[in-house]
């Protein structure tokens, strides 16, 4: 079974220029999460879907942040426009659903903003 | 809000010593618990879990028991190996509040040969 594939892996940007992410989850997982990890931080829910509903938004910073999962299979995160503190790992992670609490998490994506 | 409280690293332990990560959490009701571990270059990954009081989680030799009187969910493994260098991150999944999940800060155990 492919786990949860994301990309790119790395990506560096200069601050007030666009920036997107991709996620493919885990075939037949409904749930999907997107995080953000700061260095020496564990991950912090930005966005929860249950397939193409967005069921738990309330930390993404909506003023710049944008998610969408068409479908309800793969998904795009977005920041528009970047700032120096997003620098970041951004991880994806799915679940079959969410009554299957055991997440499996992508790789991740570091952010690097200048 | 659920709060998780992981011992600060880093730890640094011989091969073959004995570890222990101490992991407190805070929550509304019953979570579930569990220890995720990430090595170098990799994504977080499932290592165990518990999803009631007195229920132990084990796996590759780790285990850890979900307490309730005392919060607590604390990692041990009676022999480490050098290949068990990752960061351990303990997290709790809300099941009131449909799922949703509360991560420590993370432990960076390196175990030298």
């Amino acid at each position: 079974e492919a786990g949860v594939v994301q990309s790119p892996r790395y990506k560096i940007i200069e601050k007030k220029q666009p920036v997107a992410f991709w996620c493919n989850p885990i075939s037949g997982h409904n749930t999907l999460y997107w995080y953000r990890q700061n260095l020496g931080q564990g991950p912090e829910l930005l966005i929860r879907y249950e397939n193409e509903e967005a069921v738990d938004d309330s930390q993404l910073p909506k003023d710049r942040f944008s998610a969408e999962r068409l479908k309800g299979v793969d998904s795009t995160l977005k920041i528009q426009p970047a700032e120096l503190g997003d620098s970041a790992v951004y991880l994806c992670a799915s679940s079959r659903d969410r009554g299957q609490e055991t997440q499996y998490f992508g790789p991740g994506t570091r952010l690097l903003v200048l | 809000g659920n709060s998780v409280t992981q011992m600060e690293g880093p730890v640094t332990l011989s091969e073959e010593a004995f570890l222990t990560i101490n992991c407190t959490y805070t929550a509304t009701g019953y979570p579930s618990l569990f220890w995720y571990v990430q090595y170098p270059g990799e994504g977080l990954q499932l290592l165990l879990k518990a999803t009631k009081a007195d229920d132990k989680g084990s796996n590759k030799g780790f285990e850890a028991t979900y307490r309730k009187e005392t919060t607590s969910f604390h990692l041990e493994k009676g022999s480490v190996q050098v290949s068990d260098s990752a960061v351990y991150f303990c997290a709790l999944s809300d099941k009131a509040n449909a799922g949703k999940s509360t991560f420590g800060d993370g432990t960076t155990l390196t175990v030298k040969p």
